[in-house]
């Protein structure tokens, strides 16, 4: 089983809204990826956790906290953010960090009003 | 930072047509994956290559890594419409991937 899951879908939110993304894999992998894609762009990476630390942080704006309570789940929390913000928010995994393919979720869509 | 140049940006064909689409770079790469993601869903994985000069079928799709690590191609026979989607071709070095610019393709029943 090579399944990734996000919740929630689809998520609107305010400028002045918090709220989190959730990301959860039970295929045993201890690397798990936050990425953030455009429309007909391809996935730009966010952030890295390797072994439930925070390895890899491309320079992302504090307004997107990351946070991995165990190795099956991923969080993103929101806060202040801004319309361009709007995008399609992916989480991968793999069973190692760098060495392995990654498997993706669907994605959760979020729209910044 | 690295680049990958993904091409063709588009392709419109007629369904039982073979495809061809491919990506290369300035940089060394350990692992080429292919992705193919649909609208509003996850990319899905495709096929992993690990060695230079490796060739390796999934079905009806073919890739292969460059032997000069730089390249690789992905190869779809006979497309359905089902094939219709945006590829991405992603290469390993280190801890990341980098993608490529992705290759929409539209097949007319």
């Amino acid at each position: 089983d090579t399944e990734v899951t996000q919740t929630p879908k689809h998520l609107v939110m305010g400028m002045t809204n918090k709220k989190s993304l959730k990301c959860e894999q039970h295929m045993g992998h201890r690397a798990m990826y936050w990425y953030k894609q455009k429309a007909k762009k391809p996935p730009e990476l966010m952030f890295v956790y390797s072994y439930e630390k925070l390895s890899i942080n491309e320079s992302v704006p504090s307004r997107f906290s990351p946070e991995c309570p165990n190795s099956s789940l991923l969080n993103l929390h929101l806060h202040a953010l801004q319309p361009e913000d709007s995008a399609l928010y992916l989480c991968a995994s793999s069973q190692g960090p760098g060495t392995y393919e990654q498997y993706f979720g669907p994605g959760t869509r979020l729209t910044v009003t | 930072g690295q680049q990958l140049n993904q091409s063709p940006q588009s392709m419109f064909i007629q369904e039982g047509e073979d495809v061809s689409m491919n990506c290369t770079s300035s940089s060394i790469f350990n692992t080429w994956l292919w992705y193919k993601q649909d609208p509003g869903e996850g990319p899905v994985l495709l096929i992993a290559l690990y060695k230079a000069g490796e060739l390796t079928s999934n079905g009806r799709l073919t890739a292969q890594f460059g032997i000069t690590r730089k390249d690789s191609f992905l190869n779809i026979s006979a497309s359905i419409p089902s094939d219709v989607g945006i590829y991405f071709c992603a290469g390993r070095a280190g801890n990341m991937l980098t993608f490529g610019g992705g290759t929409r393709l539209m097949v007319k029943p």
